[in-house]
């Protein structure tokens, strides 16, 4: 599970700001994926990466840029922070996307005021 | 996309007793069925998966049964104990086109194991 992590586990920002959440795998995984997880909506896939330089939209991924110049790290970016964004972010990471397991990281709660 | 229904969203059983979690998914090409448990405040955690060309596996207490004709698939916990109390989430995983995969996640099911 240390293979994965999140930073920072905390954060409050201030609507219209822009945030970084970082994640890093020490596995050399090839897929990465970011969830907000909200009450009553569960893990929402906002973006995922199939490799280095590759990524793709999830289910939702409005006001939300992720880049992956590297294998071991996928940033998530909120461009100006709203108070929909308020949520618990995981980033997750597999081995490949098809049938093997996601591990996840240990989360990163954000509060937009 | 792929979309993954899940029922109940909360559940009660008495310890000792079975719980069973039901889950339903539209993409027939989907074929890898992850569930997760998530304590509070902790990370999902990987419990039991399940693939296509397998009907039903089982790992101790946990079995987890699959119909690709209905696309649905369920957790069977049994003898269920106080530390089975979390939230769980199915997921299902395939293509999403392109030659890349999405792995989407029910709501989840709050299971409450009361002693």
């Amino acid at each position: 599970d240390a293979g994965i992590t999140q930073s920072p586990r905390y954060k409050i920002t201030e609507t219209g700001r822009q945030v970084t959440l970082m994640c890093h795998q020490t596995w050399s995984h090839s897929y990465m994926f970011w969830y907000r997880q909200d009450l009553g909506h569960g893990l929402r896939l906002i973006y995922y990466s199939a490799a280095a330089d590759i990524t793709d939209k999830g289910e939702v991924p409005d006001g939300y840029v992720v880049s992956r110049s590297k294998t071991e790290n996928f940033p998530l970016t909120l461009e100006s922070a709203t108070r929909s964004q308020t949520s618990v972010y995981f980033c997750a990471s597999s081995v490949s996307g098809s049938n093997t397991e996601a591990f996840f990281g240990q989360g990163t709660r954000l509060t937009v005021v | 996309g792929e979309n993954v229904e899940q029922h109940p969203s909360t559940l009660s059983v008495q310890e000792g007793d079975s719980a069973v979690i039901k889950c339903t998914y539209s993409d027939s090409a989907s074929n890898y069925f992850p569930w997760y448990k998530q304590e509070l405040g902790k990370r999902p955690q990987l419990i039991i998966d399940i693939r296509s060309n397998v009907g039903e596996k089982k790992d101790q207490r946990i079995a987890v049964t699959l119909n690709k004709t209905a696309k649905h698939f369920s957790l069977h916990i049994t003898e269920t104990q106080p530390e089975d109390s979390a939230v769980y989430f199915c997921a299902a995983s395939g293509d999403s086109g392109a030659g890349s995969y999405q792995l989407t996640f029910g709501k989840g099911t709050k299971l409450s194991v009361i002693p």
